[in-house]
């Protein structure tokens, strides 16, 4: 059964940074594309971009092209996804998916737990 | 960017109805469009991939319908455990974009 567990909760100051990884187990973690996925308070999902692992290929929504970084390591089976410049307009539960396709855009099968990002000065 | 509208974003109903959710494309997505249930503090769970492809472990009253624009899901009977908000999602695009989430609450 496939798994993913996300670092805990982060509690940063506007302008700073944050890394949030997702560590998977119970599957083929390469193949599979990685997908990130926020969630402000009370509100609906935001996809903010995938990675495919074994190609280290990635898409990104252009809203957050050039501030979000996402990569993937094969060898700990744990993807990461970097934010920076945060604004409070940037806290949010952050979840990780494993899409259950080959292509970045697969519909998401699998989720993490979620890490809560909150930025606050 | 394409936007998906659901409607209604809210509604209540009681536990043996029928319930339908639609959501509509700015334009076409052929049939790439997932549906997704998700309760309050949790991840959301796959229901429906591509439309009308109901994932294994997923019960049969929930059902997924449509193509280009216009799509529906539907839960034929509710059931308790299935009052939920509800996400339709498109993936011919990028980038991917999710409706605004249709909340399915108790009469």
């Amino acid at each position: 059964q496939v798994q993913l567990v996300q670092s805990g909760a982060e509690v940063k100051k506007p302008g700073s940074s944050v890394k949030v990884s997702c560590k998977a187990s119970g599957g083929t973690f390469s193949r599979y594309p990685i997908t990130w996925v926020r969630q402000a308070p009370g509100q609906g999902l935001e996809w903010m971009g995938g990675i495919i692992p074994v190609f280290g290929t990635t898409n990104y929504a252009q809203k957050f092209q050039g501030r979000v970084t996402i990569t993937a390591d094969e060898s700990t089976s744990t993807a990461y996804i970097e934010v920076t410049s945060l604004t409070s307009e940037d806290t949010a539960v952050y979840y990780c998916g494993r899409g259950g396709g080959v292509v970045v855009a697969a519909a998401v099968d699998y989720w993490g737990e979620g890490t809560l990002v909150s930025v606050s000065s | 960017a394409i936007q998906l509208t659901q409607s209604p974003s809210s509604l209540s109903a009681s536990v043996g109805d029928r319930v339908t959710v639609t959501c509509r494309a700015s334009q076409g997505i052929n049939s790439a469009l997932a549906w997704y249930q998700q309760k309050p503090g949790k991840a959301p769970k796959l229901l429906i991939s591509d439309a009308s492809n109901l994932q294994s472990g997923v019960p049969s009253r929930f059902s997924g319908s449509g193509s280009v624009t216009e799509f529906t899901l539907t839960i034929s009977s509710l059931q308790p455990e299935d009052f939920a908000t509800y996400f339709c999602q498109q993936s011919n695009t990028f980038p991917l974009t999710f409706g605004g989430g249709t909340t399915v609450a108790m009469k």
